[in-house]
C-alpha cells in the first residue's frame, strides 16, 4: 500500500541538541510538507517543498531546518535553535496541483527532556 | 490571510444520533476543502475531498458540503457510533499557481457515548 512513514514515533531531544524526523513516501507525489500540532493551536507550516532541491519556509521556520535529495524523502532536522520543540510533528505530501488532497503520516512526538 | 474556524470545539452525542460539524473560511478563493479525522495521538485521515467547483462529497455514512459563496462547509455523520469518536479537522487549500499551503481549522472534538 502507498502511504507516507514517519520514524520514531516518540523521540527524545536534550537541551542544547540537534534531531532528525524522518519522513518516506511512495505515492509518487512531488510536494511534500511538515507541520507542527500544539494542543489547542491548530497545525501549522514549518516547511514544504514542490520538487527536489528546492524548499520553502512556512509561517514557524525559525530553528528547524529540511532537505529533499529524493523525491521520496523530506527530513526535518530540528535545531538547538529552536527553544520550544515539544510538539507533534506530522509529514504530508500531495501531487503538485493539489486536485487530489494531501495525505499524512502517522507523526512523530517530540519530547525535550 | 486565510482563518479556518471551527465550531463547536467540542461535542458530545448518544450513539445513533445524526450530528453536524461545521467550518468556515475567510476568504473564498479556494481550490478545494478537505475533512480530516484525527485520533489521539495519530496522524490525520482523510475523509472527504471537496473541489471549489462541487457542492458536496459523499463516503458512507459521511456527508461533506461547500458553500464557497457563503464560506462554508459541513459533515454530516448519520447514525453515528462510538468509533466516530476522535477530533474532526478541515483545511483548506488556496487557489491560484504554486498554492500549496493548507490553512487548517482548530477541530472539533467528537465523541459518541454508547
Amino acid at each position: 500500500d502507498g502511504g507516507i512513514t514517519q520514524s520514531p514515533k516518540y523521540l527524545f531531544r536534550k537541551e542544547g541538541q540537534n534531531v532528525t524526523l524522518s519522513c518516506e513516501q511512495n505515492l509518487n507525489h512531488d510536494a511534500m510538507y511538515w507541520y507542527r500540532q500544539d494542543p489547542g493551536q491548530g497545525l501549522r507550516l514549518i516547511y514544504y517543498s514542490q520538487i527536489v532541491n528546492d524548499f520553502q519556509k512556512g509561517d514557524i521556520a525559525e530553528g528547524y531546518s529540511v532537505s529533499r535529495e529524493k523525491k521520496e524523502s523530506f527530513p526535518l532536522t530540528v535545531t538547538s535553535a529552536q527553544k520550544n520543540p515539544t510538539a507533534f510533528y506530522l509529514c504530508a505530501s500531495s501531487l503538485t496541483l493539489t486536485e487530489y488532497g494531501y495525505t499524512f503520516g502517522s507523526g512523530t512526538r517530540l519530547t525535550v527532556v | 490571510k486565510q482563518e479556518v474556524t471551527q465550531i463547536p470545539a467540542a461535542l458530545s452525542v448518544p450513539e445513533g444520533e445524526n450530528l453536524v460539524l461545521n467550518c468556515s473560511f475567510t476568504d473564498s478563493a479556494i481550490y478545494n476543502l478537505q475533512w480530516f479525522r484525527q485520533d489521539p495521538g495519530k496522524g490525520l485521515t482523510s475523509l472527504l475531498l471537496i473541489q471549489s467547483s462541487q457542492r458536496e462529497q459523499t463516503s458512507g455514512r459521511l456527508n461533506a458540503s461547500l458553500d464557497k459563496s457563503s464560506g462554508r462547509s459541513t459533515l454530516y455523520i448519520a447514525a453515528s457510533q462510538p468509533g466516530d469518536s476522535a477530533t474532526y479537522l478541515c483545511a483548506v487549500t488556496p487557489s491560484g499557481a504554486g498554492s500549496y499551503q493548507l490553512t487548517f481549522g482548530k477541530g472539533t472534538k467528537l465523541s459518541v457515548i454508547p
